[in-house]
């Protein structure tokens, strides 16, 4: 069946610095994959999304790259904010079959003045 | 575009009762689906409805159901209600639930079961 695997969290950084979360996938076929995020007392939100190998999702200076051939999908930042401290969750969904997206365990990130 | 909203946005009920959620799509989304979020089993997938029907459904027991009326509003009902009912619950929106299935979410209902 289809996962998505994050790397566990607390992801803990200064402001400024550069942030990568890791995400890699299994799935069959031809998957789109997403961002979400989930700021503290609120349901999630799309950050970003890649319908296709090869596409750049951006949104709000984060980008991730859609890697077909390493089936990854990490989330970057050059210069991370306060603001940003919040939980990520990578998704994907099945091009054929059942169309419920699957998320994966999510992310916290924290970052500090 | 007014976004997916849910009522209540808190609950607090008490082992055995039975409890009503509601969510309100996004206008002209027909597809709703609802999740339940724990710290320890994450985001899970609990069903989807698509025109009123139940399109996909998640593994969660029978105490757990759904409906969608005409106007894609959409209710979750949980009853005998168990500790670990004790959750975020989440409903999204799309439009179809099809093709690369962005998905809108709500803010949840916060449940505790005491």
């Amino acid at each position: 069946g289809n996962s998505v695997t994050q790397m566990e969290g607390p992801v803990t950084l200064s402001e400024e610095a550069f942030l990568t979360i890791n995400c890699t996938y299994t799935a069959t076929g031809y998957p789109s994959l997403f961002w979400y995020v989930q700021y503290p007392g609120e349901g999630l939100q799309l950050l970003l999304k890649a319908t296709k190998a090869d596409d750049k999702g951006s949104n709000k200076g984060f980008e991730a790259t859609y890697r077909k051939e390493t089936t990854s999908f990490h989330l970057e930042k050059g210069s991370v904010q306060v603001s940003d401290s919040a939980v990520y969750f990578c998704a994907l969904s099945a091009s054929g079959g059942s169309y419920i997206p699957t998320f994966g365990r999510g992310t916290s990130l924290i970052v500090h003045p | 575009k007014a976004g997916v909203t849910q009522t209540p946005r808190y609950l607090i009920k008490t082992r055995g009762q039975q409890v009503t959620l509601s969510c309100s799509p996004i206008s002209g989304h027909r597809s709703v689906s609802w999740y339940q979020q724990t710290p320890g089993q994450g985001l899970q997938f609990l069903f989807e409805y698509f025109s009123e029907t139940q399109r996909n459904k998640g593994n969660f027991p029978g105490r757990f159901s759904g409906r969608q009326f005409s106007n894609s509003r959409s209710e979750m009902n949980v009853s005998t209600l168990e500790l670990g009912d004790s959750a975020l619950y989440l409903c999204a929106s799309s439009l179809t639930g099809k093709g690369d299935y962005e998905q809108y979410f709500g803010p949840g209902t916060r449940l505790t079961v005491t």
